[in-house]
């Protein structure tokens, strides 16, 4: 079973600080990784893809990948209260086209 | 826009009284996924279209059925819906390539009286 995993949370940071995300994937083969922001009762949005190691950024988010240590992160700088969201971590294998979602990590900003 | 279309938003039905999703893209994308997601949950592949190949996951219930007439519509039959199988429906659509996302339409709400 490939596996994605993310602390469930409630993460809690206060308005202005850096929220740090985190994500492990058990398939060692994965070749591309999603950050998907879920507001409640509605759809996953795409907020970052990542598809080799290192950092990218984009705005005030930040995806780091290690595949070494299948590992994936999602920084999010100068948090807002409109961030408060549940974040799913999204990997797709070495084959096929479906996403293996994680549980995603609920995200309290706070004012 | 191109985007992903569900109808209805919400759905209430019967216990047992079958039921159709739709999801339309305007993307022009190769694969359509259906997606359940139950409170808490992460998204639950059911299926996915590549074209017209159907590709059914292994632990998804016969009682779900898709169609997929042409490039632009998908539909989810649930032909018999238990109190289980309330939940929020996703439709995704992607280009083929490893490195594509998906995107997702807005979600429809089943709930089973």
């Amino acid at each position: 079973q490939k596996e994605v995993e993310q602390n469930s949370g409630p993460l809690s940071v206060p308005e202005g600080a850096i929220a740090s995300l985190n994500c492990t994937y058990s398939d060692r083969g994965s070749q591309s990784f999603f950050w998907y922001r879920q507001y409640s009762g509605k759809s996953p949005e795409l907020i970052m893809s990542i598809y080799s190691n290192g950092d990218k950024e984009d705005g005030r988010f930040t995806a780091q990948l290690n595949k070494a240590s299948q590992y994936v992160s999602l920084l999010i700088r100068d948090s807002q209260p409109s961030d408060s969201a549940t974040y799913l971590c999204a990997v797709r294998g070495k084959t096929g086209y479906a996403l293996n979602f994680g549980k995603g990590t609920s995200l309290l900003v706070t004012p | 826009d191109a985007m992903v279309i569900q109808n209805p938003r919400y759905q209430v039905t019967q216990f047992g009284k079958p039921v159709t999703l739709s999801c339309s893209q305007t993307l022009n994308h190769n694969v359509m996924y259906w997606y359940q997601q139950k409170s808490s949950q992460a998204p639950k592949l059911l299926f996915h279209y590549y074209d017209k190949d159907f590709n059914n996951e292994a632990d998804t219930p016969d009682n779900f059925q898709s169609r997929r007439p042409n490039t632009s519509f998908c539909f989810l039959d649930i032909r018999s819906p238990g109190l289980g199988d309330a939940a929020m429906y996703l439709c995704a659509t992607s280009r083929v390539g490893g490195v594509e996302p998906q995107h997702f339409g807005d979600g429809t709400r089943l709930s089973i009286l």
